[in-house]
């Protein structure tokens, strides 16, 4: 099965800095990787995703790029804002209705005023 | 964006007993939902898929008589914890994906989670 793994598990930013987070996967067959932001108590939300077909997308402060070679994509966010402080999950999947996300194992990000 | 609800938010019941967990696609039908389970500080780990009208498909180490999962009908799906024990306090998320605009992609809505502690 998919293993996504996901680095650093906790990441320290001054506010304005940018922030990057790492994930690796191991299924070649996945084609959708989602971003999700996790806010404690509540549910995850999709921030940004992007599928095999592109190697990067960017929304506003946001940016994922996509290495299909080496199987790892990376989420970027640019001047970073306290409110940015959450918990963020990278996640795999074979795109369809029937298929799972795996997910990596979250990194606490902590956007220092 | 599509709607998923789950009732109930939280709920504590006595070491022994069972709890169902209901979850609900409000605004479109969905032939398969997740269940996930969250423990603290740790990341959501895929429990089960959910299958409309068949039975559902556990990961492994997952003990399917231990959770019971019902998908009667194309907006609902149950998760019955039985016979629950401390160790399975946790927060108890699923997930429903839908069509996207375009028809050839999928987005997973998640439901707001069942926080259950088990005294």
């Amino acid at each position: 099965g998919e293993n996504v793994e996901q680095h650093p598990s906790t990441l320290s930013v001054q506010e304005g800095d940018s922030a990057v987070i790492k994930c690796t996967y191991s299924d070649s067959a996945s084609n959708y990787f989602p971003w999700y932001k996790q806010e404690l108590g509540k549910r995850p939300q999709l921030i940004i995703d992007i599928r095999s077909n592109v190697g990067e997308k960017k929304d506003q402060r946001i940016a994922v790029t996509l290495n299909k070679t080496a199987k790892h994509f990376s989420l970027h966010i640019t001047e970073t804002q306290p409110e940015d402080s959450a918990v963020y999950f990278c996640a795999a999947s074979r795109e369809a209705a029937g298929n799972k996300l795996t997910f990596g194992g979250g990194t606490r990000v902590l956007v220092k005023p | 964006g599509a709607v998923v609800s789950q009732h109930p938010s939280w709920v504590i019941c006595k070491s022994g007993t069972s709890v169902k967990i209901e979850c609900r696609s409000l605004d479109f039908q969905a032939t398969t939902m997740f269940w996930y389970r969250q423990f603290p500080k740790q990341s959501l780990m895929l429990m089960a898929t959910s299958n409309e009208g068949s039975k559902a498909t556990y990961e492994q180490g997952v003990e399917k008589d231990k959770f019971l999962i019902n998908h009667a009908s194309l907006t609902l799906s149950t998760l019955t914890v039985t016979s629950a024990h401390p160790e399975d306090s946790s927060f108890y998320i699923c997930s429903a994906p839908k069509l996207g605009r375009g028809l050839s992609s999928y987005e997973q809505y998640f439901g707001p989670g069942t926080r259950l502690t088990v005294t």
